[in-house]
């Protein structure tokens, strides 16, 4: 079964500071990653997604992610945030073939202004 | 941009009654799954449904759920006999195809409290 890891569960830091938020997975074979977001009060939005190719991806609102296959990580960056960019966030891994999301238990991000 | 709706937002309901979670997916979308988050915890799969059948269940989602597409727009989660443990925030998803490669979209949620 696929088990994501995210830690620094509260992440407190002020604007124009640069963010970084690991996420590591177990599983052995192929997985597909993501990153979602959820803003006060809104859905789970997908901010990026990986699935083969370049291991550096960009999305929307400035933020990038890297996998490390060696390191079964895939951790989100942005070099540069503003207080829109509190939110929480979740890292999910599935499996080709596997519908099934695997989540992390999330990062609180609180960025003050 | 289209978006799943999920109502209600809030439902309280009694300990051992049955319990009828609503969403609406995408409307091009074929693919629909129920998720839920007890506070404090994992966002945790429960099942994925096709073509007016599940395609997939967790361990969790044992005979005390079901699922049902009642008619070309909604998609339902029923609880039956709820229980204490029950309380959390029900997500459901939607996608366009299957596959691990498929962003799922989801939406705002139900927060079920059972009293």
């Amino acid at each position: 079964a696929q088990s994501v890891s995210q830690h620094n569960h509260h992440v407190i830091l002020s604007e124009a500071a640069s963010l970084e938020l690991g996420c590591n997975y177990s599983y052995g074979g192929t997985v597909n990653l993501f990153w979602y977001v959820q803003y006060p009060g809104q859905h789970l939005q997908l901010l990026l997604k990986y699935f083969s190719g370049d291991p550096l991806v960009k999305g929307i609102k400035g933020f990038e992610a890297e996998f490390i296959k060696s390191k079964f990580s895939f951790n989100l960056r942005k070099p540069s945030v503003q207080w829109s960019d509190t939110a929480e966030y979740f890292c999910a891994v599935n499996a080709p073939g596997n519908n099934r999301l695997a989540f992390g238990k999330g990062n609180q991000v609180v960025v003050i202004p | 941009e289209p978006e799943v709706t999920q109502t209600p937002s809030h439902q309280v309901t009694q300990m051992g009654q049955e319990v009828i979670l609503r969403c609406v997916p995408i409307s091009n979308h074929l693919y629909f799954y129920w998720y839920r988050q007890i506070l404090g915890q994992k966002v945790e799969f429960l099942v994925s449904f096709y073509n007016n059948e599940i395609s997939e269940k967790s361990e969790i989602f044992d005979d005390q759920f079901s699922v049902e597409r009642p008619d070309g727009s909604n998609f339902t989660l029923k609880i039956r006999s709820t229980k204490l443990e029950d309380s959390a925030m029900y997500f459901c998803a939607s996608s366009e195809q299957a596959g691990g490669n498929q962003p799922q979209h989801f939406g705002d949620g139900t927060r079920l409290s059972i009293l």
